[in-house]
């Protein structure tokens, strides 16, 4: 079963206008990490933002900001002030259990994100 | 934080031929390392972890294999490659936390 789950293919978005990428998630196991990636066209996963299951505040980083609503199983992704180069491919993922585990990841399909001037 | 290295970056092998692909990590010791692939347009899908010298873990049955001969090396081989295994590679290794990638290989065999 799939346990990740993105369902914006794609989205077009103005620059300096806010997007948010949508994930959510499937798990029985209290312990488990969200994670956002960013892929640009030249395919490296580039690490955005963290997110622990029993973190009590959401996740933020400079532009990006985790909106982690736990009942309803959803770790949204927002990017504040879309740039140009936040043009990507930006992935969900999960890892379940406790944080020093062997950390397998979950991947969600995935979100095309195309920032326009 | 620890960084990932892949090389080649750029494969093309015909059909038949012998696979390897090299990954190695250095800023930590006994990582957690994984193999993963990307099909075009697609989302990742984990193909071998590992947590330790020559403990190995496949998560799909394939004509693929991994190995770990050392602490920060993982290795990807085919002994005959197919065209299904064309596609994007990604090595992966984390030790608590965040999960970080190599660059990737992209493969294509014709």
């Amino acid at each position: 079963a799939q346990k990740i789950t993105q369902t914006q293919p794609g989205m077009f978005v103005q620059e300096k206008e806010a997007v948010t990428l949508d994930c959510t998630y499937d798990t029985s196991d209290p312990s488990y990490g969200l994670f956002w990636y960013k892929q640009p066209s030249s395919g490296e996963m580039i690490f955005l933002i963290y997110q622990g299951s029993y973190d009590q505040q959401n996740a933020t980083e400079g532009r990006y900001s985790l909106n982690f609503q736990k009942a309803r199983k959803s770790a949204n992704l927002v990017i504040s002030a879309s740039q140009l180069g936040d043009s990507a491919m930006y992935f969900c993922a999960m890892r379940e259990g406790v944080p020093d585990s062997w950390g397998k990841l979950q991947f969600g399909a995935g979100t095309q994100v195309v920032v326009t001037p | 934080s620890q960084t990932i290295h892949q090389w080649p970056a750029t494969l093309v092998q015909p059909v038949g031929s012998p696979l390897s692909l090299e990954c190695t990590v250095e800023g930590t010791s006994n990582p957690n390392l994984y193999w993963y692939r990307q099909a075009a347009g697609r989302g990742l899908q984990l193909l071998f972890y590992s947590v330790g010298i020559g403990q190995i873990s496949s998560e799909v049955p394939q004509n693929l294999s991994a190995s770990r001969p050392q602490d920060r090396q993982f290795i990807l081989s085919s002994k005959k490659l197919l065209l299904s295994d064309s596609g994007f590679y990604l090595c992966a290794g984390t030790g608590k936390g965040e999960q970080y990638f190599g660059p990737g290989t992209r493969l294509t065999v014709t």
